[in-house]
């Protein structure tokens, strides 16, 4: 199985948004409600942002938001702060009973 | 609230199998709500999902890993195992553990462990 496809980086200004994808296949991103997005800081375990496509855990910041369409699935983020230059990762269930993570996203805020 | 510990060697031979237990505290690993489960993550690179298991036994394996791996639960000592043969030095990666939370038709990874660095060396 391959991995889910991110664009490798990203970048913008304090203040503004920026969006990452995530393109898989029907027999995942598309086939299933089932998305999640983690960001990670260097040396640290992802902490999860973003589940079921659009849902935002207790704690996260309402800046953080997430969408799809189709086989792509998309993470937003609003009001782009420092704390957020961090490595965003996606990931899906698919039709195997397996998940996959996307190859990450660097977003330098700057 | 629930919480992971990764243990093991940091230091495995090549061919040799490499083994981590997760303990998990703050709560019951025969939880309905959760499989337990390994991602793993090479220096500089990204997350690679290993495989999870069922308190039940039930476990879903990466069929890239599938070959070399086992995941495996011990329900009296609140832990999960993990056992990757045949090792290589493109297996140095920081493991993971992580439960796979499944809730009212949702799920997503978490919570994870700190992370533990195993390196293929001779």
């Amino acid at each position: 199985q391959s991995a889910l496809t991110q664009p490798a980086s990203v970048s913008g200004s304090p203040g503004q948004s920026i969006t990452i994808s995530c393109t898989g296949a029907s027999s995942d991103v598309g086939g299933y409600n089932y998305v999640s997005w983690y960001q990670q800081h260097p040396g640290k375990a992802p902490k999860l942002m973003i589940y079921d496509v659009t849902n935002r855990p207790s704690g996260v910041s309402n800046r953080f938001s997430g969408s799809k369409s189709g086989n792509t699935a998309s993470l937003t983020i609003s009001g782009l702060q420092a704390e957020d230059e961090a490595d965003y990762y996606c990931s899906s269930y698919t039709s195997s009973s397996t998940w996959l993570f996307g190859g990450g996203t660097k977003l330098t805020v700057l | 609230q629930l919480q992971l510990q990764e243990s093991g060697p940091g230091l495995v031979k090549p061919s040799e199998t490499l083994s981590l237990t997760c303990t998990v505290s703050g709560g019951s690993i025969s939880s309905s709500s959760h499989y337990w489960g390994w991602i793993r993550q090479p220096p500089g690179k990204g997350l690679e999902w290993m495989g999870s298991i069922y308190y039940s036994g039930s476990t879903y394996y990466n069929p890239s890993l599938k070959s070399r791996v086992t995941i495996s639960v011990d329900t009296s000592k609140n832990q999960f195992s993990l056992k990757l043969s045949s090792v290589t030095a493109a297996d140095t990666a920081v493991y993971y553990c992580a439960g796979l939370t499944m809730v009212r038709g949702s799920n997503w990874f978490g919570p994870w462990g700190q992370g533990t660095l195993v390196i293929v060396s001779s």
